[in-house]
C-alpha cells in the first residue's frame, strides 16, 4: 500500500521561528489534508491540497502532486501552534484516508 | 458550518459494561468514519459508513459495533472491551467520501478498567 512520511518526526523552535514540515507519499493520490492535532486532541483542519499552493495567514502549503510531497509552512510561532501535525492522502483505492505518522512541533515561550 | 460533535467527551466503563459513543453532523455529508487513536500515534481507521451503508470494516472485534440510523448519526456501541482498547475514539465526515475533506470531531477518552 502507500507510503506516507512525516519530516522531522519532532521539532523544537523558539516562538517567533519559522518552520518547514514535509510529507512524502509514494504513490499518486485523489487529495491530501494537513491537519492540526491539539493537546486536547481535535483534529483541526488546516489545508485541503491535492495540488498547488493555499495560503492562511501565518500558515501556508504546497502539494507538488507529480513529485509526490507537500510541504507546510508555518511562520512567526507562536506557544498555541504547538501540537502535532498529520497529512493524510487519499490513494484512490477504496473509501479511506491514509495518516502519516505526524510531526510533534513544539514553540518555546 | 464544519462542525462535528461527539458525546461523551470522556467515559470509564469496566469490562462487563455496555456503552455507546454517538456522533453528529448536520453537513449534509453521506461518508461517516470512526477511528481509534493511541498515544503518540495517527489516527486508526476502524469503519466507513457511505450513504448509512458500512462500507468498510477494517477487521474490527466484534465488541465494537457501529450503526448508523440516519444520514446525521453514527454511533458505536461497546460490549465487553478490554483495557487494551482504551484509546481516544474520533469521529469524522465528508461529503461523499475520501476525495473529499474530512472534518472531525472533539473524540471520546474512553478509559476501559
Amino acid at each position: 500500500g502507500i507510503q506516507v512520511e512525516q519530516s522531522p518526526p519532532d521539532l523544537i523552535l523558539q516562538e517567533g521561528a519559522n518552520s518547514t514540515l514535509r510529507c512524502n507519499f509514494s504513490d499518486s493520490v485523489n487529495n491530501l489534508q494537513w491537519f492540526h492535532q491539539n493537546p486536547w486532541g481535535q483534529l483541526i483542519n488546516l489545508f485541503y491540497i491535492p495540488s498547488g499552493t493555499k495560503q492562511n495567514g501565518r500558515l501556508s502549503a504546497t502539494t507538488v502532486a507529480t513529485e509526490r510531497y507537500s510541504l507546510l509552512y508555518i511562520s512567526s510561532s507562536q506557544t498555541t501552534d504547538s501540537g502535532v501535525y498529520f497529512c493524510a492522502v487519499d490513494p484512490s483505492r477504496d473509501d479511506k484516508i491514509i495518516f502519516g505518522k505526524g510531526t510533534r512541533l513544539h514553540i518555546l515561550p | 458550518d464544519t462542525e462535528v460533535t461527539q458525546t461523551p467527551k470522556h467515559l470509564v466503563m469496566g469490562m462487563t459494561n455496555k456503552k455507546s459513543l454517538k456522533c453528529e453532523q448536520h453537513m449534509g455529508h453521506r461518508a461517516m468514519y470512526w477511528y481509534k487513536q493511541k498515544a503518540k500515534k495517527p489516527p486508526e481507521l476502524m469503519f466507513v459508513y457511505s450513504y448509512e451503508k458500512l462500507s468498510i470494516n477494517e477487521s474490527v472485534p466484534s465488541r465494537f459495533s457501529p450503526e448508523c440510523p440516519n444520514s446525521s448519526l453514527l454511533n458505536l456501541h461497546l460490549h465487553a472491551l478490554q483495557p487494551e482498547d482504551s484509546a481516544l475514539y474520533l469521529c469524522a465526515s465528508s461529503r461523499q467520501g475520501a476525495k473529499y475533506e474530512q472534518y472531525f470531531g472533539p473524540g471520546t477518552r474512553l478509559t476501559v478498567t
